[in-house]
């Protein structure tokens, strides 16, 4: 059974750090990771997505990197600003399976002034 | 933990008809669900954010009247494919939040999703 973790589950920072949230996973067939966000009360912002032949995407100041024989990624926040706050979740999708997502327990990240 | 279920898991229908997808939540009331869409290869995408008793806010570029969201009751939210064509195909996943802040531990809680195939 894949599980997904995530650590740490809580995070809170001055502005202007760099952050590296954590994702792991139990099983290395998975065909995607995914990073989300999200908003109190709001639905997933859908951050970066790596392929399982990828090894890192970049998007602005974020960049995700995925190592999938040791069943790890890490999200990496650069400059890190107040409007960053928000839950971070990792998910993948199994090889076998395309359709089913499996959800880290994400990490709540607080950004202050 | 908390139990969302989406129904049907999948469906495949004949382009022009209309495809009605339910997501229930079974052990807590849910005031807001969420409408997710994923292509192949793609992240997941919201469509529209679903509010018991009012209109659904959808998203920029998801057509309200081809999507149509109904969230009569606490636990359960509805999204109608409506006159489906091939370019609707895709996996749809909805997800449900608690609505009292003290239930709410920001843990999300997420259906199965459904592969919708028009051919």
């Amino acid at each position: 059974k894949q599980e997904v973790t995530q650590i740490p589950a809580a995070l809170s920072v001055p502005e202007g750090e760099n952050l590296v949230l954590n994702c792991s996973f139990t099983d290395s067939a998975i065909y995607n990771l995914q990073w989300f966000r999200q908003d109190p009360g709001k639905g997933l912002t859908s951050l970066l997505l790596i392929q399982s032949s990828q090894r890192e995407q970049t998007s602005g100041r974020l960049n995700a990197s995925l190592d999938k024989s040791s069943g790890r990624s890490t999200l990496y926040i650069a400059a890190s600003q107040p409007g960053d706050s928000a839950t971070y979740l990792c998910a993948v999708t199994r090889s076998y399976n395309t359709d089913k997502l499996i959800f880290g327990t994400g990490t709540r990240l607080q950004v202050f002034p | 933990g908390a139990v969302v279920s989406q129904h049907p898991s999948r469906v495949i229908c004949k382009s022009g008809t209309s495809v009605k997808i339910e997501c229930r939540s079974l052990d807590f009331q849910a005031t807001t669900m969420f409408w997710y869409r994923q292509f192949p290869k793609q992240s997941l995408m919201l469509m529209a954010t679903s509010n018991e008793g009012s209109k659904a806010t959808y998203e920029q570029g998801v057509e309200k009247d081809k999507f149509l969201i109904n969230h009569a009751s606490l636990t359960l939210s509805t999204l109608t494919v409506t006159s489906a064509h091939p370019e609707d195909s895709s996996f749809y996943i909805c997800s449900a939040t608690p609505g009292l802040a003290e239930y709410n531990t920001g843990e999300l809680f997420f259906g199965e999703g459904s592969r919708l195939t028009v051919l």
